[in-house]
């Protein structure tokens, strides 16, 4: 089976800019989630969906950052403009909610953005 | 608060040796499950093993185990014969309750793992 698939994998942009990241969950899994990680910060949570519809975003750090998920297949997180401290990578991760509910999370390969 | 703690930002261990990673976590729960995973220079986020918090057995997974210790919150993780490829920044996790109802992984900040030929 295929895993979470992300794009762009590398993504260099110049500031004010739009970026956009995409992401197909494992076909069967009902949770979507954005993961940024930086050295400062670590792995933060941005927003996680159920079933297309997003649940909790307060891990989004600005308006200028939206998450869209249209489909049990595809998901988006945008941001514009887009801002130097916005380097990082950019995880989605994906899980299904079996009958334990463990909280595992499959992750993609993540997508390094760099602003500059 | 923190609510998973990994205090050992850097560790380096020589092959085949046997290095252990420690992980404390805070939670009122009864029954959880706990995770590393691993994160080598591709980045891939790789789970290496889990823990049922009412299994009192550790969990095993061939040079991979785990230390738990329930009633400390420490869920440590042993690397045996450690290999070339172990060579990565590990992370403990554990699956918070979110606002949303649904389990969330919390990260610790990782540990940079490096094996040494």
């Amino acid at each position: 089976d295929a895993g979470v698939i992300q794009s762009p994998r590398h993504e260099v942009t110049e500031m004010g800019q739009e970026v956009t990241l995409r992401c197909k969950p494992i076909s069967g899994h009902d949770y979507l989630f954005w993961y940024r990680q930086t050295m400062m910060r670590g792995l933060e949570l941005l927003i996680y969906f159920n079933n297309n519809v997003p649940i909790d975003d307060s891990g989004m750090p600005e308006d200028r950052f939206s998450a869209k998920m249209p489909n049990a297949s595809f998901s988006t997180l945008k941001i514009q403009p887009s801002e130097p401290r916005d380097s990082a990578v950019y995880f989605c991760a994906s899980r299904y909610t079996g009958g334990v509910g463990t909280g595992e999370l499959f992750f993609g390969e993540g997508s390094r953005l760099t602003v500059l | 608060a923190q609510t998973v703690t990994q205090s050992q930002p850097e560790m380096s261990v020589q092959e085949a040796e046997t290095v252990t990673l420690s992980c404390t976590y805070d939670t009122s729960e009864n029954n959880y499950y706990l995770f590393w995973y691993k994160q080598p220079p591709s980045r891939q986020m790789i789970l290496v093993i889990r823990q049922e918090a009412y299994k009192q057995q550790n969990a095993t997974e061939n040079r991979f185990s785990v230390n738990f210790q329930k009633a400390a919150k420490s869920f440590s993780l042993k690397i045996s014969d450690s290999q070339l490829g172990d060579t990565a920044m590990y992370f403990c996790a554990f699956p918070l309750l979110s606002s949303g109802s649904a389990r969330q992984l919390t990260f610790g900040s990782g540990t940079q793992l490096t094996v040494l030929p």
